[in-house]
């Protein structure tokens, strides 16, 4: 099946800093989606990328859909606490509707 | 709207019991989901629905059985719970149309089997 390969697998940084992980796919997506998910609660979409190049931004997060098809990136910029939480990539679990492939999770800590 | 709703929040079972993990929906989603989240593995998917009446299995299906009578309503059942089941359990939902990947979550049950 596909698989998706998260990094880093956490990250531990001061408030105001910049934020880079990044995720790759055994096989080529058509899709790329980011989630973020706060302790204790369910994972809340911040992005979603459907376009090979496609850079979309929401607020203080910016995705990048890479070119190969095969990976994708997400930015924070000037990190704040509230940032705190897991970052999850995700895409198409296959040919059919409504299934999806979550990498591994990125862990991130911001320290006032 | 209330979104995603699951119950119950928490759940300790007895190896051997089973149980019934609920989750609805209000926004009219024809895509439902159930996955599991362990840690460092992200979420895995247990079984899905793209409607009413209709269900297939995810990746990781043994020990779970799930129906779809209504649009609403999908619930997860777990007929003999056993320690490994022991895991974070997500609900979710999505339209069929252009944005079918992009899934809405609940809340999540914490389910421990002893």
């Amino acid at each position: 099946g596909q698989q998706l390969n998260q990094s880093p697998q956490s990250m531990f940084i001061q408030e105001g800093e910049d934020v880079s992980m990044n995720c790759t796919s055994s096989s080529i997506f058509n899709t790329w989606l980011w989630y973020k998910q706060d302790p204790g609660e369910g994972p809340v979409l911040l992005i979603a990328l459907y376009k090979a190049g496609e850079l979309t931004s929401n607020g203080r997060l910016t995705a990048q859909f890479g070119i190969t098809r095969k990976d994708s990136f997400l930015n924070i910029s000037a990190s704040i606490p509230s940032d705190v939480g897991i970052y999850f990539c995700a895409g198409p679990g296959g040919t059919s509707y409504g299934k999806l492939t979550f990498g591994q999770g990125t862990i991130l800590t911001v320290h006032p | 709207n209330a979104g995603v709703t699951q119950t119950p929040k928490f759940q300790v079972l007895k190896t051997g019991q089973s149980m019934t993990l609920q989750c609805a929906q209000d926004m009219n989603h024809e895509y439902m989901s159930w996955y599991r989240q362990d840690p460092g593995m992200g979420l895995r998917l247990i079984h899905y629905s793209v409607g009413a009446g209709i269900t297939d299995q995810g990746e990781v299906p043994n020990g779970y059985n799930v129906s779809r009578s209504t649009t609403e309503d999908f619930p997860l059942r777990l007929l003999s719970a056993a320690p490994s089941q022991t895991s974070v359990y997500f609900c979710a939902s999505s339209r069929r149309l252009a944005s079918y990947n992009e899934q809405f979550f609940g809340p999540g049950t914490r389910l421990t089997v002893l």
